[in-house]
């Protein structure tokens, strides 16, 4: 079964202490991963596809990373403004399969 | 007025009560989806409409109706719900490009704010 674990489920974090959010899955052949973000009272925001192992994406603060069972996404001297939920999703390697979505990780840097 | 736009953004309803969530993206996407979001859950997938055609169906209860008049437009019919709909649902849109020769979805979806719907 195509499965998305996300950990931690929350995370805490100082202004400028860098860490990384995990997402672990298993899936029938990768379409492509992704990693969205979603601030409270609004729907989630897209900010990476990952499609290949080795893959890096980078935007601001942002980096995302996959292998072939897991993706990071590393935050550098983040800042409050990047409190939030984080989303990993997968697609699968068929025709017509939408994305499978993990709980999430909900962010907090505090200054 | 750009990207996805849903209304209401708030909704309480009783269990006997008949109401609409309408959905509208101004991006030129052809395909549109319905998600559930529940509180300590993963995004689940509802309804997907792909050139105003619905391609997949999540086993979701009949008390859920949707209905896709053109690619811009999308509504979420609810009769007869139970308590436990209570959620955010969300609206998102997507372009559907070929995968491999056949027609796929891409997983870059562009989301509304959602409904949040209480069912008392």
């Amino acid at each position: 079964e195509d499965q998305v674990t996300q950990s931690p489920e929350a995370l805490r974090l100082q202004e400028g202490e860098s860490s990384s959010l995990n997402c672990s899955y298993t899936v029938s052949g990768l379409r492509g991963l992704f990693w969205y973000r979603q601030d409270p009272g609004k729907g989630p925001e897209f900010l990476f596809t990952l499609y290949s192992a080795g893959e890096e994406k980078e935007k601001e603060r942002l980096k995302a990373t996959l292998t072939k069972k897991e993706s990071f996404l590393h935050i550098t001297a983040p800042k409050p403004e990047d409190s939030a939920t984080y989303l990993c999703a997968v697609q699968a390697n068929q025709a017509g399969t939408a994305l499978i979505f993990g709980k999430g990780t909900t962010l907090s840097v505090s200054s | 007025e750009t990207g996805v736009t849903q209304t209401p953004r708030h909704l309480v309803m009783g269990m006997t009560n008949k109401k609409s969530l309408k959905c509208e993206q101004h991006l030129g996407h052809n395909a549109m989806y319905w998600y559930k979001q529940s509180a300590k859950k993963p995004l689940e997938l509802m309804f997907v409409y792909s050139l105003e055609e619905r391609v997949e169906n999540n086993s979701v209860p009949s008390r859920f109706s949707p209905e896709c008049p053109n690619s811009s437009h999308l509504f979420l019919h609810l009769h007869t719900l139970q308590p436990e709909d209570s959620a955010l649902y969300l609206c998102a849109s997507s372009q559907d490009r070929m995968w491999r020769g056949e027609v796929g979805l891409l997983g870059k979806l562009f989301f509304g704010s959602g409904t949040q719907l209480s069912v008392l």
